[in-house]
């Protein structure tokens, strides 16, 4: 199987808070995982791409110091959103791939966050 | 930068139908293309893939082909059923990069 949980599956956080997401890759290793961020209607938005043991990739205006992303084990990445505002409140995605066949990805439920 | 277009938006059909979604991508180089089906508020769903040495493949009612030289692939759904309804999204990857660029979607309904 290939198998991505995320916690939590929903949050709801004051503005100016932070919170962690974390994507867990439950009976395969992945080398890469993805971050996605998806509003209500629309497509999947890449955020970042994560490799284990080295710094995350960010597409083009996504703020890195904003969405902190750490991919600590073959089997972990969080997303930390610092300083959260209303505007951050969104489905967050995440996706795994099996080292070596980096190509099919397998996506986590999700993870709905409101920022009050 | 790269994109994938994907048409339609919304497409409706009756119980039984055929329904075709329609994508193409910018990048050459893309030489995967997986499509996805998402309910609301749950996690895309990997349905069917095809690789760039291949034209066409069938997987039951789905069967996605693909036209390189067009930059152009289509998912087709036969006999479709209620359960058919959701999200559908395209994509493109070059796996040399394995960053993935997604289609806007496509909501299908199936009409009982």
């Amino acid at each position: 199987g290939a198998v991505v949980s995320q916690h939590p599956s929903w949050v709801i956080c004051k503005s100016g808070t932070s919170v962690k997401i974390e994507c867990r890759s439950l009976d395969f290793q992945a080398t890469t995982m993805f971050w996605y961020r998806q509003f209500p209607k629309q497509s999947l938005m890449l955020m970042a791409t994560s490799n284990e043991g080295s710094k995350a990739t960010y597409e083009q205006g996504v703020e890195k110091d904003k969405f902190l992303i750490n991919h600590a084990s073959l089997t972990l990445s969080t997303l930390t959103v610092t300083s959260a505002h209303p505007e951050d409140s969104s489905f967050y995605i995440c996706s795994a791939s099996k080292t070596g066949k980096e190509d099919e990805q397998y996506f986590g439920p999700g993870t709905r966050l409101t920022v009050t | 930068g790269e994109n994938v277009e994907q048409h339609p938006s919304t497409l409706s059909v009756q119980e039984g139908d055929s329904a075709v979604i329609k994508c193409t991508y910018s990048d050459s180089a893309s030489n995967y293309f997986p499509w996805y089906k998402q309910e609301l508020g749950k996690r895309p769903q990997l349905i069917i893939d095809i690789r760039s040495n291949v034209g066409e493949k069938k997987d039951q009612r789905i069967a996605v082909t693909l036209n390189k030289t067009a930059k152009h692939f289509s998912l087709h759904i036969t006999e479709t059923q209620p359960e058919d309804s959701a999200v559908y999204f395209c994509a493109a990857l070059n796996t040399g990069g394995f960053k993935t660029i997604f289609g806007a979607g496509t909501r299908l309904f199936v009409k009982a």
